[in-house]
């Protein structure tokens, strides 16, 4: 059984550039979350889809959007880039979906984004 | 804010020995608490998911306990290993998943 795979692994914009990025979940997952990692911070949660809908959304800006595609695959965008956007983005897929919120989740290796 | 402590931040640990740390969380709306590893150049690997109060769970040398009225979960690993190198993240669910800075334990052959 696949993993969950994210795509690019790295890459690198510049300030006012926007980027996207894309996981696609393990075969029969419903459930994508997006996590933000950067130096001294712990795993920040962006945003978290199940079936095309955003089921919850972290505390970040306006400038930090995702959407769930029909075959679950999920992308998010990061648009007008800047500096402190540089981390690694972690996309994680669960089985369990609205009526179940204790299922682990299965992270991919991430995405690695060098903002200059 | 994160309101999902990890302590201590790191530590180190002979081979053979044994040793345990700790995930502080808020004791309401408690859904459940996960523990993963994860290694240098690898993903984050789901060690356990605990949901009841005085849930203990063990996968091989490991063992985790979690006390949900007081908020607190330990993580134990007994007879350090080198491949037991890793940062150990906790997460919190209440309506999500909040994860805690990590524990990085280093096992010294």
């Amino acid at each position: 059984k696949a993993g969950v795979t994210q795509t690019p692994r790295y890459l690198i914009k510049t300030r006012g550039q926007q980027v996207t990025l894309s996981c696609s979940p393990i075969s029969g997952h419903r459930s994508v979350s997006w996590y933000q990692q950067t130096p001294g911070q712990g795993l920040q949660f962006l945003f978290e889809y199940f079936s095309e809908t955003q089921r919850n959304k972290g505390n970040f800006p306006g400038r930090f959007s995702g959407r769930q595609f029909s075959n679950s695959r999920s992308e998010m965008n990061v648009s007008t880039l800047e500096l402190g956007d540089s981390a690694l983005y972690l996309c994680a897929s669960r089985s369990e979906g609205w009526s179940s919120d204790t299922g682990e989740l299965f992270f991919g290796e991430g995405s690695r984004l060098t903002v200059l | 804010i994160l309101n999902v402590e990890q302590s201590p931040q790191s530590l180190h640990v002979q081979e053979g020995d044994s040793t345990n740390f700790t995930c502080s969380f808020p004791s309401s709306n408690f859904y459940a608490l996960h523990w993963y590893r994860w290694e240098t150049a690898k993903s984050p690997e789901a060690l356990f998911v605990m949901t009841l109060n005085g849930d203990e769970k063990k996968k091989g040398r490991i063992s985790a306990t979690l006390n949900t009225k007081e908020g607190y979960s330990y993580l134990y690993i007994k007879g350090s290993q080198p491949e037991d190198s890793a940062t150990y993240l906790c997460a919190f669910r209440d309506y999500k998943l909040s994860f805690g800075a990590g524990t990085t334990v280093t096992v010294r052959a």
